[in-house]
């Protein structure tokens, strides 16, 4: 059963570079032909698709993001990792990795502040 | 861009009433690549309903999930306490993938 789970610092300092890793256990990030996507959820609202990157290779970012989003896959580890840059207040949130449709990692806060 | 709209907002409902949630695409959703999500206080979203239809791995069988192009429903038909929660509708077929708003399940 694969199961995923997310990492990193829990504090960013504004304008620094937010970088989170998602571990994958259970099964091969390279196989199976699936898809991988990171998601956050700022508090007390809704859901935001922020990055995806195929079995094939292909990535797509949230247009709202785009400047400053980065997904990448790290196949040697079985991991795949967000990068945000330039990161303010409203960058607060609980972030999500998931294999597209499922499953999802239980999430991490991150939270930006001096 | 796929907008997703939900409604209602909010549904209140008591225990052992059928639920129906709406999710309404402002473009057609190609291979009914539509999802459904349900998430409880603090937890992480839980997959119900992937391809329009189908259920995932352990959802209850009360939970079902119709529609295609731009209209698309998630049935509950008999509310267990479990259940009071929020909804999320999610298209993955074109990108930017993107989230409806959420429906909150409350009890009545």
């Amino acid at each position: 059963q694969v199961q995923l789970q997310e990492s990193g610092p829990g504090l960013v300092k504004p304008s620094q570079t937010l970088s989170l890793t998602c571990t994958v256990s259970g099964g091969s990030i390279s196989s199976g032909g699936y898809s991988w996507s990171w998601i956050r959820q700022h508090p007390g609202k809704g859901l935001e698709w922020m990055a995806y990157l195929s079995y094939s290779g292909r990535i797509f970012y949230n247009p709202s993001l785009k400047s400053r989003v980065a997904i990448s896959v790290d196949t040697s580890t079985n991991q795949f990792s967000l990068k945000l840059s330039s990161v303010t207040a409203a960058d607060t949130a609980v972030y999500y990795c998931a294999r597209v449709p499922e499953p999802w990692g239980q999430g991490t806060l991150v939270t930006v502040s001096s | 861009e796929i907008v997703l709209t939900q409604s209602p907002g909010t549904l209140s409902l008591s225990p052992g009433e059928r639920a129906t949630l709406s999710c309404r695409a402002s473009q057609t959703v190609t291979y009914n690549f539509l999802a459904w999500y349900q998430q409880g206080p603090g937890q992480a979203p839980r997959l119900l309903i992937y391809g329009a239809s189908s259920r995932a791995t352990g959802v209850p069988d009360r939970f079902s999930g119709s529609g295609s192009g731009t209209d698309f429903t998630l049935t509950i038909s008999r509310l267990e306490p479990e259940d009071f929660a929020v909804y999320y509708c999610h298209q993955y077929d074109s990108s930017p993938f993107t989230f409806g708003p959420g429906t909150k399940v409350d009890i009545k």
